[in-house]
């Protein structure tokens, strides 16, 4: 079954530290992963897209790494600042014509002064 | 700034009555999508159109779900007849899909209550 799992459900961290977040998947046939950040009370949007050959991919302060072999992907926040504070979304698209995206359930991240 | 739009924003209705949802994708794409999000589901695809052909609708009730694009400019979705568990955020989003790697851009959601 195609699956996306995110941990930790919800993090809070002090402003100016960094943070990671994990994403596993269980997807087939795998052509993509992205990472989206939903603010609250807005649609998601997206912060990177990275194909199976690539390791990292860089947005700013967000740091995307895709490990393919293990079906593993991690985004790493630098120096988080309040308005960090957001849900971030891993999602995967099927390799497939359809292209659907497969969400992961999200990882609620606030950030305190 | 080309963004998708949504309305209504907020919708609050009585179990039984009619809902649609309107949505403007943004002028150029492709392909639409709608999905449903609630706390304990996370975002779940219900519809998408490609060339507002629909591709895929099974993750819709169909019985009481329907959605349609009447032209390119526009992209609906009706619940009919609507019931508490229906109370969500329904957000449309659109993207040009000429490969895997395509952006999708979100609306900002319509946010449905029905009591």
């Amino acid at each position: 079954k195609n699956q996306v799992e995110q941990s930790p459900q919800s993090l809070i961290i002090l402003e100016g530290k960094n943070c990671t977040l994990q994403c596993n998947y269980t997807v087939s046939p795998f052509s993509n992963l992205r990472w989206y950040k939903q603010d609250t009370g807005r649609g998601p949007v997206s912060l990177t897209i990275m194909t199976f050959s690539e390791n990292t991919k860089s947005n700013g302060r967000y740091t995307a790494t895709l490990d393919a072999d293990t079906k593993q992907s991690s985004l790493h926040i630098t120096a988080s600042q309040l308005s960090d504070s957001a849900s971030y979304i891993c999602v995967v698209t099927l390799m497939d014509s359809s292209y659907k995206l497969i969400f992961g359930s999200g990882t609620r991240l606030l950030v305190r002064p | 700034d080309a963004r998708v739009t949504q309305t209504p924003r907020h919708k609050v209705t009585e179990m039984g009555q009619e809902v649609t949802m309107r949505c403007q994708p943004i002028l150029g794409h492709n392909t639409v999508f709608w999905y449903r999000q609630t706390m304990m589901q996370g975002l779940e695809l219900l519809a998408y159109f490609r060339n507002r052909a629909p591709l895929d609708d099974s993750g819709m009730p169909k019985d009481r779900f329907s959605a349609e694009m009447p032209d390119a400019t526009l992209a609906t979705l009706k619940i009919q007849p609507s019931e508490p568990r229906d109370s969500a955020v329904y957000f449309c989003a659109s993207g040009l899909v000429t490969g895997v790697a395509y952006e999708q851009y979100f609306g900002p959601g319509t946010r449905l209550t029905v009591t």
